[in-house]
């Protein structure tokens, strides 16, 4: 039983405009979710958390949205660069992100100069 | 950011013996330490936790005595593969937090057993 899906698994973007990355979830008992990016041959690294009792979080070209009634998340990356290629994985937890992480299956975004 | 060291970052060896990997906070000390598998095109699946002093929590269908961690210290974990076989080649992943720090992943271990 996934529990965290990401239902699009590529998604291609011309360079300095929008990517979007979908996460939906069915756990309703999950209240803290990250957006961890990887590159080829190495492991995951940390892009943006959000907990359930926040909507939206910024850090600079990356917004996260949450629509918790939806059960879903959104990685908004404006403006989208070529260094931005990478595979995106959505990761769930509950008790505020001490408890284990459950990822989806990632989306490679791949940004077009 | 904070770094975590993983090694070997690649290990091909014959099917029945025994591989040790390394996985090491480097400037921080993880109060909690995490193993993962990727298999390829799919998600990060976890296999167990492990916390420092304490046997680590293994998760269902992961074979403890198969996939035995060791969490030494705040900044060691380690992973060893017994008697591996061909099934066991996979991607393994570690990870270290500490307090309610987000996770931050080792680059990773790509085991092939022939």
């Amino acid at each position: 039983d996934q529990q965290v899906k990401q239902n699009s698994p590529s998604l291609s973007v011309q360079e300095g405009r929008i990517s979007i990355l979908n996460c939906d979830y069915t756990n309703s008992m999950f209240d803290y979710f990250l957006w961890y990016k990887k590159y080829p041959a190495e492991g995951p690294t940390f892009l943006i958390s959000i907990s359930s009792i926040k909507d939206k979080n910024e850090d600079g070209r990356f917004t996260v949205f949450l629509n918790k009634s939806a059960k879903h998340l959104s990685l908004h990356i404006v403006p989208s660069q070529p260094g931005d290629s990478a595979v995106y994985f959505c990761a769930a937890s509950k008790e505020l992100g001490t408890y284990k992480y459950i990822f989806g299956t990632g989306t490679r975004l791949k940004v077009l100069a | 950011g904070a770094v975590v060291s993983q090694h070997p970052s690649w290990v091909i060896c014959k099917s029945g013996t025994s591989v040790k990997i390394e996985c090491r906070s480097l400037d921080f000390q993880a109060t909690t330490m995490f193993w993962y598998r990727q298999f390829p095109k799919q998600s990060l699946m976890l296999m167990a936790t492990s916390n420092e002093g304490s046997k680590a929590t293994y998760e269902q269908g992961v074979e403890k005595d198969k996939f035995l961690i060791n969490h030494a210290s705040l900044t060691l974990s380690t992973l060893t593969v017994t008697s591996a076989h061909p099934e066991d080649s996979s991607f393994y992943i570690c990870s270290a937090k500490r307090g309610n720090q987000p996770q931050h992943f080792g680059d990773g271990t790509r085991l092939s057993i022939l």
